[in-house]
């Protein structure tokens, strides 16, 4: 059974500060994603890792894919209220089989 | 662009009832198409998926099917649900990434 272990799961902090988010796995994924879901609505994606020690930031957020594809860490840079959130990554499998494995959630609460 | 449509956004029914649900996809062509269902504030277990017309895999044994009618449809259904069928249930397709619909929250009561 393949699983994506996301810690922590919760997270209360105050606007400002910087947190890090973690995936980890003992599978190797071709890609890996991160999501951002608000309650009673969909998750958003955020961003797509492909590539072992790729990194890609978007505006305050840091995405990075390890160099094995078997983890990713998401860091925020001075939280705002609006970071508030469930956090999801996604790994798909190298496979083929057209599964995503998600992670267990992060929920990050950002505190004006 | 593409776009993902789900309905109903909710649904209150009773133990025993039917269900259906259905999701459409605009603006691509032979996506895959995924259920999912969501506890409160959790992760997604994965429901259903499929890769084309007809061909669905299912992933959890439970009262619940799927169904693919047309290329950019997909359908869950139950004959007679249960309270633990209550949940929030979103539909997803992918080409390379996959994107989420804006789900249907179930209560069965």
């Amino acid at each position: 059974t393949q699983l994506l272990e996301q810690s922590p799961q919760f997270l209360s902090i105050q606007e400002g500060e910087n947190l890090t988010v973690y995936c980890n796995s003992s599978s190797v994924f071709s890609s890996l994603q991160w999501y951002r879901q608000e309650p009673g609505e969909g998750p958003v994606l955020l961003v797509t890792v492909v590539t072992g020690g790729e990194v890609k930031k978007l505006k305050r957020l840091t995405f990075q894919f390890g160099d094995a594809r078997k983890d990713s860490s998401l860091h925020i840079t001075a939280a705002q209220p609006g970071d508030t959130g469930l956090y999801l990554c996604a790994g798909s499998l190298t496979s083929g089989t057209y599964k995503y494995i998600f992670g267990t959630g992060t929920r990050l609460k950002v505190l004006a | 662009s593409q776009t993902i449509h789900q309905w109903p956004a909710t649904l209150v029914q009773p133990v025993g009832s039917p269900l259906s649900l259905e999701c459409t996809v605009e603006g691509t062509s032979n996506p895959n198409l995924y259920w999912y269902r969501q506890a409160a504030g959790r992760g997604l277990q994965l429901l259903f998926y499929s890769v084309g017309i007809g061909q669905i895999s299912s992933e959890v044994p439970q009262n619940l099917s799927a169904s693919r009618p047309q290329d950019r449809q997909f359908i869950l259904s139950s004959k007679k649900l249960l309270l633990s069928d209550s949940g929030f249930y979103l539909c997803a397709w992918s080409a390379n990434e996959q994107f989420f619909g804006p789900g249907t929250r179930l209560t069965v009561l």
